[in-house]
Order: C-alpha cells, then structure tokens, then sequence
C-alpha cells in the first residue's frame, strides 16, 4: 500500500491569488494523479502527474491554470493559479501502488 | 464514452438493515471496479474491489460482485452501523490506471 499526505488541509485564499498544494507518498510510485472535487459532487481528473516531464491535463484543465511538478518519484504539486471561488473544493492526489489507487485526505479550498 | 451510474442518495438505514447500492458501468473492454468511501472530513478509501468477472470483492463487512452479463458491481452489506454513514463511490478502471467515477451515493444510518 501506499500512505499519501497533502499540505495543506484545508486553506482559505482571496480571489486572484494562487496557491500551491504538496503531495508526499512514502514509497516510489510510477502513477500519480490529481482530482477535484467540488462540493456535493464526485470527483474529476485534472491530470496525470509524469515524472520528469509536463503533466497530461485532462479535457477542460489547462497547464496555466493548474500547473503541476513533479520532480520525482514520490513527490507532486498542484498550483490553482489566480483564484476565483469557483475553484473552491477539495483537491486530492493519488497514487498508484500495485494495482490500486490511493488517495490523499485532500485540501479544502475556499476561495472568497 | 466509458461511465459509471450509481443510485441517487441519500439513503437513510436504521441501525442492522440491509443495504444495497446500485452500480453499473458501460465499458469496450473489461475493467476493474472498485468501490471507494469518503468518510465526513476525509479523503477517499479503498473499500473494495474486483478485476475480473464474476470476482467478490470483500471488507468490512461489505461485498460487492463484478456481473459482466450485467455490467454492475453492487455494493450489499447485511447489517449496517452508525459508523458506515459516508458517502460511497463507485468506480471503473479508465485505462492508464485511471479512475473513472460515479456521482456518490450519500448513506446515514441512524441508531
């Protein structure tokens, strides 16, 4: 298995600002993605983060509005760049260990 | 495209009913499906899962088995607690270990 955290938890940020969320797995994974989810509602793939290279952003996402890093094998960020509230949710990484998928506790996001 | 439906919530249990929550998936090939919690205030756990046809997957109390001739993977558990109140998702392998997911079906349990 692997045990996946996130900083921060939870954060509330003014509109027009950005911020960045970490995401650490405590072994090597070859897999790792990040969701959101928005309130009351199931979650949705943003990207696949890729080790070494640009992340593969799904239909509707963009690099500039979420660019995301991933400098190695266990480790991951997301940047929600220039906030509106309509970003507020909860953003989650997971990661692929073995044939399954685990999930951070994920960072709650308020935008005012 | 490839989707996963589950049943609308909420649903409420009193304390030791029998639960049931519909999932059926469309899917070209033959995916896994899993069955994922979120907790209040927390992030998503693996419940259970399945990866081929007519697998059972197991936890806790809960099962759930992969029906190819109907593409589902109902979630059943016996008797439900108080402590199984959370939102459950349904969810099918979406090709390069992607997850596909459904809407959430939201469960209380009341004592």
């Amino acid at each position: 298995s692997a045990v996946i955290s996130q900083k921060p938890s939870r954060d509330i940020c003014q509109r027009g600002t950005s911020l960045t969320i970490q995401c650490q797995v405590d072994s090597q994974v070859t897999m790792m993605f990040w969701y959101r989810q928005q309130p009351g509602q199931s979650l949705t793939l943003i990207a696949t983060a890729n080790q070494g290279s640009e992340a593969t952003y799904e239909s509707g996402f963009v690099i500039d509005k979420f660019p995301i890093s991933r400098p190695n094998l266990t480790f991951s960020t997301l940047t929600v760049s220039n906030m509106s509230p309509e970003d507020s949710s909860i953003y989650l990484c997971s990661a692929v260990g073995g044939e399954t998928q685990y999930f951070g506790p994920g960072t709650r996001l308020l935008v005012l | 495209g490839d989707s996963v439906t589950q049943m609308e919530g909420p649903v409420t249990l009193s304390e030791e009913a029998f639960l049931t929550i519909n999932c059926t998936y469309t899917a070209t090939g033959y995916p896994s499906l899993f069955w994922y919690v979120q907790y209040p205030g927390e992030g998503l756990q693996l419940l259970l899962k399945a990866t081929k046809a007519d697998d059972k997957g197991s936890n806790k109390g809960f099962e759930a088995t992969y029906r190819k001739e109907t593409t589902s993977f109902h979630l059943e558990k016996g008797s439900v607690q108080v402590s199984d109140s959370a939102v459950y998702f349904c969810a099918r392998s979406g090709g390069y270990n992607k997850l596909i997911f459904g809407a959430g079906t939201r469960l209380a349990v009341h004592p």
